[in-house]
């Protein structure tokens, strides 16, 4: 079985530029979550999708965006970027059972300059 | 809200055992996960406790009291290798909510 993939690895963009993150879910796996893990610090939860639909959502602006497909992939968009977005940006995901660990993909580095 | 609290750092040595503490207070509980991340790398899963009591894997036991709002992590015969941060993660009564994670433990084991 395939484990959690995203793409890219790392990313540099411009202030106010705007980004896209993708995530390949793990097979069997349907729910799947964004994190925001700032150097030294936990990760953050942006948002949870569940079967295309978002269904939670954490302390982020409305320019942090998603999106998760029939095959259960999902994408993370970041429109007008700013320095603090810089981070490691994380995509886990999990089946349906409560005590399922999520399996986390190995992130995202994305540095605003 | 929720708040879940680590410590920051510790340190111990190689074949030791070492006991990291999380406290938690989430408006509500469906379950507390441990996991650990190397630098640069995913974090990935330990452990998981929904009722009180000792869960035990091999080196590494975790500890759940829910009426306390504290967990624990116990790492024995400790090796090089388990230098890294340990997260301890709190499922709240939302499952929509998802995880919320604690600052997590960085651990530097010493030869």
């Amino acid at each position: 079985e395939t484990g959690v993939t995203q793409s890219p690895t790392h990313l540099i963009k411009t202030r106010g530029q705007q980004v896209t993150l993708r995530c390949s879910s793990q097979s069997g796996h349907n729910t799947v979550s964004w994190y925001q893990q700032a150097l030294g610090q936990g990760p953050q939860f942006i948002f949870q999708y569940y079967r295309e639909e978002e269904n939670g959502r954490g302390n982020f602006p409305p320019r942090f965006s998603g999106l998760q497909f029939p095959n259960y992939s999902s994408e993370l968009n970041v429109n007008a970027l700013e320095l603090d977005d810089s981070a490691l940006y994380l995509c886990a995901s999990s089946p349906e059972t409560v005590s399922a660990g999520y399996t986390f993909g190995s992130g995202t580095r994305l540095t605003v300059v | 809200g929720q708040n879940i609290d680590q410590p920051t750092e510790m340190t111990a040595t190689e074949g030791a055992i070492v006991q990291i503490n999380c406290t938690y207070q989430t408006s509500g509980f469906n379950g507390l996960f441990w996991y650990q991340q190397h630098a640069g790398e995913a974090p990935t899963f330990l452990s998981y406790n929904v009722l009180d009591g000792l869960e035990e894997k091999g080196r590494f036991s975790s500890f759940l009291s829910r009426s306390k709002g504290y967990s624990y992590l116990l790492l024995k015969e400790l090796q090089m290798k388990d230098s890294a941060s340990y997260l301890c993660a709190v499922r709240g009564d939302n499952y929509g909510q998802n995880f919320v994670f604690g600052p997590g433990t960085r651990l530097s084991v010493l030869p």
